[in-house]
């Protein structure tokens, strides 16, 4: 099994530009999330699916997009990039949705993406 | 909104002295979770507490959950080299929101 995995590794856009990151994983989970990390702010969830078909907002959704159209890939699209989503973006799944049966999340490596 | 609240959010320690982070919720959490982030690397789930009271322990660290479930609380014993990273706890905020504090990087004096 692969895990969860995130496509590209790195990236520079121009403000302005848009562009989708990937995020796919092989474990059949059900629950899928996006999280942008900053120097001294952690990790902020975007957004999230408990399935294929459902998605829900995060802390920080604002220019951002996604869809769950299968239980394998969860896209974040940036549909005109700006310098403030200049950022570290990582992925992450789970078997079903966090509760007190001892779910935890896979993350995969990460994007770095910069816009200029 | 739940905040989960980390401190202190940088750490330095001698290798071989102890190390502690703590994390603080607005709310009541059915459950928390911690996790480690190698530098350059992704989070890596280490454990998690579910009960009021809660101990639990992997080698050299100690985690613990609040009576009230509203704080929590990582303990390295012994410091080493590769303890080095950001660790973070993370609360649910309902049953499908993961919510992260902002973490506590540690670093090792040699």
């Amino acid at each position: 099994n692969a895990g969860v995995t995130q496509t590209p590794k790195f990236q520079v856009l121009k403000t302005g530009q848009s562009m989708t990151l990937q995020c796919a994983q092989d474990m059949n989970h059900e629950y899928m999330s996006w999280y942008r990390q900053d120097p001294g702010m952690g990790l902020r969830l975007i957004h999230y699916s408990v399935g294929a078909g459902i998605t829900d907002q995060g802390e920080v959704p604002n220019g951002y997009n996604v869809s769950r159209s299968t239980t394998e890939d969860f896209p974040l699209r940036l549909l005109s990039a700006a310098p403030s989503q200049t950022s570290v973006y990582f992925c992450a799944s789970s078997y079903s949705t966090i509760s007190a049966s001892g779910e935890k999340l896979f993350f995969g490596s990460g994007t770095q993406l910069s816009v200029l | 909104g739940q905040q989960v609240m980390q401190i202190p959010q940088y750490q330095h320690v001698q290798e071989g002295e102890d190390f502690t982070t703590y994390c603080n919720s607005s709310t009541t959490l059915s459950n928390i979770q911690w996790y480690k982030q190698r530098p350059g690397g992704h989070p890596v789930f280490l454990i998690q507490l579910v009960k009021s009271g809660e101990v639990k322990k992997q080698k050299r660290l100690t985690f613990q959950f609040g009576e009230a479930k509203k704080n929590s609380s990582l303990h390295i014993t012994a410091t080493q080299t590769t303890d080095v990273g950001t660790y973070f706890c993370a609360g649910p905020e309902r049953d499908d929101k993961i919510i992260f504090g902002k973490g506590t990087r540690l670093h090792i004096l040699p």
